[in-house]
C-alpha cells in the first residue's frame, strides 16, 4: 500500500540554522509533491509544490528538493527564525489522475532562540 | 471571500446525534476538498467535488457520512448517528482548476459525547 513517512519527533534547531525535514513515500509514482505548515488550532497553509520532472524548487528561504529514485523530498529552511516553528507535512498527489492529495504526519520544527 | 470559511468553529454532539458541517469556499474555486484530522496525524482524504459534481468519494469511512456541494460552492458534510470515532478536526480545502496547492479553512472540531 502507498505509505509516506515523516520524522515523527520533533525537530529542534538554534535560530539562524538551516532546518532540514524528510519525507519519504514507498509505493508511489507521484506527479508532484506539496509542502504544507500547520500551526495549532489552524488548518494547513500551502508552502511549495514541486513536480516529478523538476529537480528543486525555491521560495525565498524555502528549499525543496523531488528525488523519485530514491523516492525522497527534502524541504529545508535557511537562516530559521522561532516564528517558523510549526509542524510541516507533505502531500502526494494520489496519482493515476485522481486530484486528493495524501499528507504525512508532519515533523514538528521548534526554532530556538 | 478572501479565504476558506468553515463554521461551527466546535460542535459537541451526542453519541447517535446528526452534525452537518459547512464550508464556504474561495470565490472561484472549482475544486472543493474535505479531509478528516485526528489528533497528531496528517490530514485524511474523504472527498472531493469539481464544482457540483462530487468526483472522489472513496474516503468516506462509512455510508453515515454524506456530502454535497449543490450550487458548486458552499458545501456540505453530514455525519448521521454520530460514533465516538467520529471525533477529530474536519477541515475542507479549496483550489483552483488545474494542479496547484489547497487553500485550507480552519477547519471544525467535533467531539463525539
Amino acid at each position: 500500500s502507498q505509505k509516506i513517512e515523516q520524522n515523527s519527533e520533533a525537530l529542534n534547531i538554534q535560530e539562524g540554522k538551516t532546518a532540514t525535514l524528510t519525507c519519504n513515500y514507498t509505493n508511489y509514482s507521484p506527479a508532484y509533491l506539496q509542502w504544507y505548515r500547520q500551526d495549532p488550532g489552524r488548518g494547513p497553509v500551502f508552502l511549495l509544490l514541486i513536480r516529478e520532472n523538476e529537480k528543486e524548487k525555491r521560495k525565498e528561504r524555502l528549499k525543496v528538493t523531488f528525488d523519485t529514485t530514491l523516492k525522497q523530498s527534502l524541504f529545508h529552511i535557511t537562516a530559521s527564525q522561532p516564528a517558523d516553528s510549526a509542524t510541516y507535512l507533505c502531500a502526494l498527489d494520489m496519482g493515476t489522475g485522481r486530484r486528493a492529495l495524501t499528507f504525512g504526519s508532519g515533523t514538528r520544527l521548534q526554532v530556538q532562540p | 471571500g478572501a479565504g476558506v470559511s468553515q463554521s461551527p468553529r466546535y460542535k459537541v454532539a451526542k453519541r447517535g446525534q446528526d452534525v452537518a458541517l459547512r464550508c464556504d469556499p474561495i470565490s472561484g474555486h472549482v475544486s472543493l476538498f474535505w479531509y478528516q484530522q485526528a489528533l497528531g496525524q496528517g490530514p485524511e482524504f474523504l472527498t472531493y467535488f469539481q464544482n457540483e459534481a462530487q468526483l472522489d468519494k472513496s474516503g468516506l469511512p462509512s455510508d453515515r457520512f454524506f456530502a454535497e456541494r449543490p450550487e458548486g460552492s458552499v458545501s456540505t458534510l453530514k455525519i448521521q448517528r454520530t460514533q465516538q470515532e467520529d471525533s477529530a478536526v474536519y477541515l475542507c480545502a479549496s483550489s483552483p482548476q488545474g494542479i496547484d496547492g489547497y487553500t485550507f479553512g480552519s477547519g471544525t472540531r467535533l467531539t463525539v459525547v
